[in-house]
Order: structure tokens, then sequence, then C-alpha cells
């Protein structure tokens, strides 16, 4: 089955404490990207990475790290939490291009900072 | 700075009302379109899109959208709208072809409650 999955689903830390979540796919997907959404604001990028090594920052990137070593994953790192990172996180996945192609959703991750 | 427009923060509508919402985008070049569903507590889901061709386009569940180039816009249409379309509506935009696939903006949602 295609899919996108996070990890962990649900996290509730403390500010300053070093957290990553993670996220992989088995499309083979070359794209895959990061989101947060908030409401009224809906989904806002945070990086983006069109393939292996290959990252670049989305409209929110700040406080956030991301890498891609391999195809399949591209975990979220935040090095130092803050309260205003408590939010809703996305990752998604695509192969750009292709007629067939959509961007596939993981299940999210809801983090809360205190 | 590229933004996608949501006009309708909230609607509410009874079933087998006519569905329309409001997309509008600033984008300076060529774009590929999306409209995405969130059903409550679930991720997004793709309704349709638009990358080139018949601006008309069709999704599943009944939905299609119109391309509009000259007025920047991508509003979503329902003809009769049910309970189970109750969701959260995001347009999106991102750069035209494979070479600009890059960011994605999205607008700021739209809830719809379909009354039964």
């Amino acid at each position: 089955e295609a899919q996108v999955t996070q990890n962990p689903r649900y996290l509730i830390t403390v500010t300053g404490k070093k957290l990553t979540v993670t996220c992989s796919q088995n499309m083979n997907h070359e794209y895959m990207s990061w989101y947060r959404q908030d409401p009224g604001l809906g989904l806002r990028q945070i990086y983006y990475s069109m393939n292996v090594e290959v990252t670049d920052k989305g409209d929110v990137p700040e406080g956030y790290k991301v890498s891609r070593k391999e195809k399949r994953n591209f975990p979220l790192i935040l090095e130092s939490p803050s309260p205003n990172q408590t939010s809703l996180y996305f990752c998604a996945s695509t192969h750009p291009g292709s007629a067939s192609d959509t961007q596939y959703f993981g299940p999210g991750t809801r983090l809360t900072v205190l | 700075a590229q933004s996608v427009s949501q006009h309708n923060h909230h609607v509410i509508l009874s079933e087998a009302a006519s569905l329309e919402l409001g997309c509008n985008y600033s984008y300076g070049g060529t774009v590929n379109l999306f409209w995405y569903v969130q059903y409550p507590g679930q991720h997004l889901q793709l309704l349709l899109k638009y990358f080139s061709g018949d601006p008309l386009v069709k999704g599943i569940k009944g939905f299609e959208a119109e391309f509009i180039k000259s007025k920047f816009s991508f509003n979503l249409r329902k003809p009769s709208v049910q309970w189970s379309d109750t969701a959260e509506y995001f347009c999106a935009v991102n750069g035209g072809g494979l070479y600009n696939f890059n960011k994605f903006y999205f607008g700021s949602g739209t809830k719809l409650n379909v009354k039964p």
C-alpha cells in the first residue's frame, strides 16, 4: 500500500529539548516536504527536498532542520524547540511531473512544546 | 511574494445546495493548482489538480474546478453537496512544470459544514 508514515503521532516536550520527527514513504518519490498547520493559517511549508541530498527552505524554515540521506526518509529536526513550534506537522511526498502524480500526505504529528 | 487567498473561511450549507469556494493566487509564472480536502481528524487528500490543458478540471466525489488565468482564480464547485462533504478545503499552488516544482503555497482553508 502506498503510504507516508510519520513518527511519533503525538509528542509533548519541553522547551530546548532536541527532537526528531521521522517521515518515510514507500513510493520511490523524489519530492518530499514538511508542513505545519495552524488554525486560520492553513498549511505552511517548512522545508522541501527535490531529491537525495537536495533540500531547500519553504516559507517558515526558522527553527527547523532537515536531511535527505536516503530517498525514502526525510526527518524533521527541532534542535531547540520553543512553544511557538507547537503545531500539527505533516510530511508529504510526490513524483513531480508525472501524469498521475499527486502529493501524498502523512497522518500528521501533533507537537506540543511546553 | 506568492500567496493564495481563500475568501470564505466558514461556509454552512444544507444538503443538496450548490457549492462554490473561491481561490485566488498570486504567482508570477506558470502554475500548478490544487484543491485538497481534510476530513475531521484526518490528513489532506487531493480532490483535483490543474497542470495544463482544459481549464475545467473534474476531481473525485463530484467536485470540479475552473482555472481562469485572467482572474488568477481556481474556484471549486459541486452542484449538490452531501453531509459527508463536511470538511476543510484547501487551495494550493506551486510553480508549473517539472523544473519549477518546488515550493507549495496553501490558502488558509475553508471549513464547510453541511447540515443534513
